[in-house]
């Protein structure tokens, strides 16, 4: 069955610190790949996406992210965190033609 | 500007009531998505839509309804048959169901407290 995990419900870095959240998922064929942050009560943002190429990817706010094949993995980095950082990151995994398949969130703590 | 306009932000309903969220898109998107959102288990789709008159069964459908008389609107009705409604809701829209090669639009949710 396809799914996406995220490994780590709650995550905390101190602010300049670096961070990464995990993201793997299981699928027939290696699908579109997107990173996703929503601040409490909001709607989501993308910060980035993956469909061919390059398999390191930037996005907004200065984060990036490295598709793995091998690995079936899409992990989301940023070098430095700032305390507007803190929120809920979301993995969402899609194939044409089908709805947006996200991962259960993990919850980014950043502490002074 | 273009968007996702869900209304209203919070809504309060007594058990066994049906409500009605709406969802209301400018962008011209064909397809357009109903999301469930829990603490700790992501987002679940709900139903979504690919073109105007017609809708598909998400993975958690019980005790929702939709309909898309219009290519800009895709209310979301919570029945008295959901057993647990009391959620945050996602509306969400993208060019095609196929085009995932862009962004997916999220409206700012519904917050559905049943009492």
């Amino acid at each position: 069955a396809q799914s996406v995990t995220q490994p780590d419900i709650h995550i905390t870095v101190s602010e300049g610190a670096s961070l990464e959240l995990r993201c793997n998922y299981s699928y027939g064929a290696t699908p579109y790949l997107f990173w996703y942050v929503q601040s409490p009560g909001q709607g989501l943002q993308l910060l980035l996406k993956y469909f061919s190429g390059d398999t390191l990817v930037q996005g907004i706010k200065g984060f990036e992210a490295e598709f793995k094949r091998s690995q079936s993995s899409f992990n989301l980095r940023k070098p430095s965190v700032h305390w507007s950082d803190a929120a809920e990151y979301f993995c969402a995994v899609g194939l044409s033609g089908y709805a947006l398949n996200f991962g259960k969130g993990t919850s980014l703590l950043v502490t002074p | 500007d273009g968007g996702i306009t869900q209304s209203p932000k919070y809504l309060f309903r007594k058990e066994g009531q049906n409500v009605t969220l709406s969802c209301e898109q400018n962008l011209n998107h064909d397809a357009m998505y109903w999301y469930r959102q829990d603490p700790g288990q992501g987002l679940r789709l709900i139903y979504y839509s690919q073109i105007v008159n017609d809708f598909q069964k998400g993975d958690i459908a019980e005790g929702y309804s939709v309909s898309r008389e219009k290519k800009e609107s895709f209310p979301l009705t919570v029945t008295s048959a959901q057993k647990n409604p009391t959620a945050f809701y996602l509306c969400a829209s993208l060019p095609s169901r196929r085009d995932l090669n862009t962004e997916a639009f999220f409206g700012q949710g519904t917050r559905l407290t049943v009492v």
